[in-house]
C-alpha cells in the first residue's frame, strides 16, 4: 500500500528557533501534498496545500512567513516552522495524494512539536 | 457551507457487539467520501473511499456505505484492537481539499 513517512516523529526546541519537518511518499509519486495541524482530541485542520514545483496555497489564518513549505520533488515536501513559539506546539501531519491511481490522501505518522 | 458531522462523538461497546458510526455531510458537489482510522499519537490510516450513492466497501469487520446525505461505517463483532478514532472526510469536486469531521472515538471493551 501507499506509504508516507515523516521525520522527525518528535522534536523539542527552544522558543525562537526554527524546525524543519520532512514528508516523503515512499512508494508513489505525489504532485500534491498537504500539511495539517491537530490539537488534542480535535480533528485535523488543513494548513496548506503543496504542489510540486510551485508555491504552496495557505488556508486563511495560516501565516505564510511562519510556516514555510517547500515541495521540491514528487516525493518530498518540507514544512519549516520559523521562530517557533510555545503556541506552535502541536501535532503536525502531512498527507500525499496518489494521483497515479485514486484521489485518496495517504497520511504520514505525524510529528509532535514541543516548543519550550 | 460545506460540513461534515459525525455521530456519536464517542461509543463504548462490548467485544462482539456490532454497531454503526454515522457521517452526515453537506457539500456542493461530492467528489469522494473517505473513512480513516486514527490511533492516539499517530496519523490517520486510510480505510475506504466511496464515490457514489449506493456504493459499499468492506474490509475485515468494517463495512462502509454511502447515500446522498450520509455514510455509515458498520462494525461487526468488534474486537478490542478496533478501538480508535474513526474519521470521515469529504472531497469536493471543485478543489483538492478534504473536509474532516470531528471523529467518533470508539472503545471496545474486552
Amino acid at each position: 500500500g501507499a506509504v508516507v513517512s515523516q521525520h522527525p516523529s518528535r522534536v523539542i526546541c527552544k522558543s525562537g528557533t526554527s524546525v524543519k519537518i520532512e514528508c516523503r511518499s515512499l512508494d508513489f509519486q505525489a504532485t500534491t501534498m498537504f500539511w495539517y495541524r491537530q490539537f488534542p482530541k480535535k480533528s485535523l485542520m488543513l494548513m496548506a496545500t503543496s504542489n510540486e514545483g510551485s508555491k504552496a496555497t495557505y488556508e486563511q489564518g495560516v501565516e505564510k512567513d511562519k510556516f514555510l513549505i517547500n515541495h521540491a520533488s514528487l516525493t518530498l515536501s518540507t514544512l519549516t516552522v520559523t521562530s517557533a513559539h510555545p503556541e506552535d506546539s502541536s501535532f503536525y501531519i502531512c498527507s500525499a495524494r496518489d494521483v497515479g491511481s485514486t484521489d485518496t490522501q495517504y497520511f504520514g505518522p505525524g510529528t509532535r512539536l514541543t516548543v519550550l | 457551507e460545506d460540513q461534515v458531522t459525525q455521530s456519536p462523538e464517542a461509543l463504548r461497546l462490548q467485544e462482539g457487539e456490532s454497531s454503526s458510526l454515522n457521517c452526515s455531510y453537506t457539500v456542493s458537489g461530492l467528489r469522494g467520501l473517505f473513512w480513516y482510522r486514527q490511533d492516539p499519537g499517530k496519523g490517520p490510516e486510510f480505510l475506504f473511499t466511496l464515490y457514489s450513492a449506493g456504493e459499499e466497501k468492506e474490509k475485515e469487520r468494517l463495512k462502509a456505505t454511502l447515500t446522498k446525505k450520509e455514510s455509515f461505517l458498520h462494525i461487526t463483532a468488534p474486537k478490542p484492537e478496533d478501538s480508535a478514532t474513526y474519521l470521515c472526510a469529504v472531497q469536493r469536486n471543485r478543489d483538492d481539499k478534504i473536509i474532516f469531521g470531528k471523529g467518533t472515538r470508539l472503545h471496545i471493551l474486552p
